[in-house]
């Protein structure tokens, strides 16, 4: 069975520090990608960040970077510079490449709040 | 701009009568569209995979009868809720799946669904 685990409920973090988030997953397969999606207040799902599994690289995106560990099936997010917009829920994803609809598979999420 | 519409965004209904929920896809064509409920502060769990111009595929322990899925172009699904009861009140999601390029899922706004 594909699982995504997040092991942290809750997080906060003060503004213009920097925070990480955790996940890891759990997978037979090889050709799959893993994201990061932001849920604001507004709940419309946002793609924070992607990661090819195949990709050795760390994926980043302004203030957001991943540590890609494959061997270890964990995929953590960093926030840097945390801005008081950051505050939202975060889930971690991956989805299976197939033929059948690439499902996304999710955590159950991380609350994270930032501070003033 | 949105990249998926869902309308409405948010119903109140009475128990005993059914709701359609659209969820279109604007900016591109796709054959497969996907629809997640979700409670609040919970991840989101997916329903069914809506496939254009055949039957949906629904996850284990979601009632097909219940929950009556349509696919009829490649940018439109619905979801009916039929003989609406207050358990069957929560947040819908659908996304959509870019068939070409990057593998990635786009998420419509949701619609909150209250049964009375």
């Amino acid at each position: 069975a594909q699982t995504v685990t997040q092991s942290q409920p809750e997080m906060s973090v003060q503004e213009a520090e920097t925070v990480t988030l955790s996940c890891t997953y759990d997978t037979s397969e090889n050709n799959y990608y893993l994201f990061w999606y932001k849920q604001p207040p507004s709940r419309q799902m946002i793609l924070v960040i992607r990661q090819e599994a195949y990709k050795q690289q760390n994926a980043t995106e302004n203030r957001f970077s991943v540590n890609f560990q494959k061997a270890a099936k964990s995929f953590s997010l960093k926030i840097s510079d945390s801005q008081l917009g950051d505050t939202a829920m975060y889930f971690c994803a991956f989805m299976i490449i197939r033929g059948d609809g690439n499902k996304l598979v999710f955590g159950a999420g991380t609350i994270l709040r930032v501070k003033s | 701009g949105a990249v998926v519409s869902q309308h409405p965004s948010w119903v109140i209904c009475k128990s005993g009568t059914s709701v359609k929920i659209e969820c279109r896809s604007l900016d591109f064509q796709a054959t497969t569209m996907f629809w997640y409920r979700q409670f609040p502060k919970q991840s989101l769990m997916l329903m069914a995979t809506s496939n254009e111009g055949s039957k949906a595929t629904y996850e284990q322990g979601v009632e097909k009868d219940k929950f009556l899925i349509n696919h009829a172009s490649l940018t439109l699904s619905t979801l009916t809720v039929t003989s609406a009861h207050p358990e069957d009140s929560s947040f819908y999601i659908c996304s959509v799946n870019r068939d070409r390029g990057p593998h990635e899922q786009f998420f419509g706004p949701g619609t909150r669904l209250t049964v009375l």
